[in-house]
């Protein structure tokens, strides 16, 4: 069975404060993937990144950064300089290869993020 | 190219009565998943469609669930005789298939069971 769980029910920083998600996930699978989805209040769920299990370098994307770290079953995501427009709910989530050849995804509960002007 | 798309955005019903969900995937992906989320909770599986084969519905929550696609395109997810427990949004994703593919989500169809 796999698992993702998000411990940050909501998160309220002031804009240009720096602010980590946090993401620890379960699984069996050797070969898995792990994504986060933005949902903002319009409610259409936005990929911004996939990472898979072989692939442990972090990824950083304009003032987003991944760290993904095997060891601990964590995959965070940090917002540098965050802006009032970065408030949304956050996503993290897993697919395993054994789901039968197509991605089974399973969800954590989500971590809304408030930034404050 | 447009996005993944569903219809209608908001739908109210009252218990008992039947809904029928559209989503219209991008064109091209081969599959296609059916998602729902509570409020507060994050989406959970319902079924998925590889072309027009239905290839799991382990996620459907009970026999009142229906979902079909039979031509390989745009899908209906339908619910009978609705009760409140229903209520949720219901999120449609497509893909191109394979477990490494990225899934690309609709707006989603709110459902409101009186």
């Amino acid at each position: 069975a796999q698992k993702v769980t998000q411990a940050q029910t909501e998160i309220s920083v002031v804009e240009k404060e720096d602010v980590t998600l946090d993401c620890v996930y379960e699984t069996r699978d050797t070969t898995y993937y792990l994504f986060w989805y933005k949902q903002p209040p319009s409610g259409e769920l936005v990929f911004l990144i996939r990472r898979n299990s072989f692939d442990e370098q972090n990824e950083i994307s304009g003032r987003y950064s991944w760290n993904f770290q095997k060891s601990t079953s964590s995959f965070n995501f940090t917002i540098t300089a965050s802006q009032v427009v970065d408030s949304a709910v956050y996503f993290c989530a897993l697919s395993g290869e054994n789901s039968g050849g197509y991605q089974k995804v399973t969800f954590g509960t989500g971590t809304k993020l408030q930034v404050i002007p | 190219g447009a996005g993944v798309s569903q219809s209608p955005r908001y739908k109210v019903a009252k218990r008992g009565q039947d809904v029928a969900l559209r989503c219209d995937p991008i064109s091209g992906h081969v599959s296609l998943f059916w998602y729902q989320q509570a409020l507060g909770q994050g989406p959970e599986f319902l079924t998925y469609f590889q072309n027009e084969a239905q290839l799991d519905k382990s996620g459907l929550p009970s026999d009142r669930f229906f979902a079909e696609r039979p031509e390989g395109s745009v899908s209906t997810l339908k619910i009978q005789r609705t009760q409140q427990e229903d209520s949720a949004v219901y999120l449609c994703a497509s893909s191109f298939g394979g477990v490494e593919e990225t899934q690309y989500f609709g707006p989603g169809t709110r459902l409101l069971v009186l």
